[in-house]
């Protein structure tokens, strides 16, 4: 079954700590993986992608196919990282749907 | 990104009655989406429409139905509300060329409380 699991529903820490948001998948074939953010009273918008390798905001993500995760991480968290993040998996067999995960709640306190 | 927006924004309604939500791009994409959003369970996906003759059920598309009416129109429509329809709705829209095929943009969202 295609499946992304987020296990934490909300995640708080302090300014200037590490972050790690945790993504798992499930997916038969080869995964393509995002990350999605929600700010307070903003669209959901596509924060990363795992095929382009890049750090957005500060945000790195890195795909492991042996432990089939993507966790989002930051060396630093700002306050404006407070947001709702959603791991995706894309479903090139089905035409490219996303499957979301159940979203984790990021609170950066100053 | 205004490209994608929904209409109502919000909206009450009593149990029973036909509501309808819509949603207009003008990104000039070929795929729209229909998801609901409820705390704890992350964004669901209802219907998604990959051309105006293409229209496929999401994971959870009982009770409702939807109409791509043209290329940057899809409506969602709820026949009979029911109030665990209460929920927030959002649009979205992807173009299907090539890698930007995953890259949905979100409409800003609907929040429909069912009475």
């Amino acid at each position: 079954a295609q499946r992304v699991t987020q296990p934490e529903k909300l995640l708080s820490v302090f300014k200037g700590a590490p972050v790690e948001l945790k993504c798992n998948y499930s997916y038969s074939g080869s995964p393509e993986l995002f990350w999605y953010v929600q700010y307070s009273r903003q669209r959901l918008q596509l924060l990363l992608r795992h095929i382009s390798r890049e750090s957005i905001k500060g945000f790195t993500a890195d795909l492991n196919k042996g432990e089939t995760s993507f966790h989002l991480k930051k060396p630093f968290a700002q306050e404006e990282d407070s947001a709702m993040y959603y791991c995706a998996l894309g479903t090139y067999n089905q035409g490219g749907k996303l499957i979301f995960g159940q979203g984790t709640e990021l609170s950066v306190k100053p | 990104d205004a490209d994608v927006t929904q209409t109502p924004r919000n909206r009450i309604t009593k149990t029973g009655k036909r509501i309808m939500l819509e949603c207009s791009q003008t990104k000039g994409h070929d795929r729209m989406y229909w998801y609901r959003q409820d705390p704890g369970l992350g964004l669901r996906l209802i219907y998604y429409s990959f051309d105006v003759k293409d229209i496929n059920k999401g994971e959870i598309s009982d009770g409702y139905s939807v109409s791509r009416q043209a290329q940057a129109k899809f409506s969602l429509s709820l026949e009979s509300a029911i109030p665990n329809q209460t929920a927030l709705y959002f649009c979205a829209t992807s173009d299907s060329a090539d890698r930007a095929l995953y890259e949905q943009y979100f409409g800003p969202g609907t929040r429909l409380t069912v009475t």
